[in-house]
């Protein structure tokens, strides 16, 4: 069955550097998506992107994130001078279109720890 | 805004017993609802969902019915097994809106 697949699974990063969390969506979904769940809350929604271009963000994702579909395949979360508070498990995701009846399918998350 | 409230966990059963996990929504449109679950190092996967009023979606054995009139959507399974120990997150996703909306989560947790 196809799936998401998300690299690294783990990374740890002093405070104020700069992380890449990388994502190979469902290769026929044109809907990608990223998520995070601080640890004991929430998974809360981050951005979304469709035809090379963000299509709906939170509040959450501010100037210090950004997404970039680099190539065919990959998709990609850079946070710019991480902070503590960005510790949390970061979920690509992808969807075959949108709509609400419409299955968003998840990776296994790469989990980031800020020190 | 729209939003996801689940029971408290952790959720500790033993095998063979009955499951509830209580999930209710407020949302501003007609939503579509989900069940996802994450076993113990993996990624969140799609349980089970409906997508209008009186629908009941299941598989693996649980069944969750969309219930309008009191905006639940419980998951319910007759007799669990070791083997769905997992957290479980319910989520919505309204009508003109991409993103999911998730509950915070419940442990189970099914001793043999």
């Amino acid at each position: 069955e196809p799936e998401v697949t998300q690299t690294p699974s783990h990374q740890v990063t002093q405070m104020g550097q700069e992380v890449i969390l990388r994502c190979v969506p469902i290769s026929n979904h044109l809907y990608f998506y990223w998520y995070r769940q601080i640890l004991g809350q929430k998974v809360e929604f981050l951005v979304s992107f469709y035809n090379n271009e963000i299509s709906e963000k939170s509040e959450i994702f501010d100037d210090q994130f950004s997404v970039e579909r680099p190539d065919g395949s990959n998709f990609t979360l850079k946070i710019r001078s991480t902070k503590l508070e960005d510790s949390a498990m970061y979920f690509c995701a992808s969807s075959e279109v949108t709509g609400r009846t419409n299955t968003i399918y998840f990776g296994e998350g790469s989990w980031l720890t800020v020190v | 805004g729209d939003s996801v409230t689940q029971m408290e966990g952790p959720v500790t059963l033993s095998e063979e017993a009955c499951l509830t996990i209580n999930c209710t929504y407020t949302a501003t449109g007609y939503p579509s609802l989900f069940w996802y679950v994450q076993y113990p190092g993996e990624g969140l996967q799609l349980l089970l969902k409906a997508t209008k009023a009186d629908d009941k979606g299941s598989n693996k054995g649980f069944e969750a019915t969309y219930r309008k009139e009191t905006t639940s959507f419980h998951l319910e399974k007759g007799s669990v097994q070791v083997s769905d120990s997992a957290v479980y997150f319910c989520a919505l996703r309204d009508q003109g809106a991409q993103k999911l909306v998730f509950g915070q989560g419940t442990r189970l947790t099914i001793n043999p």
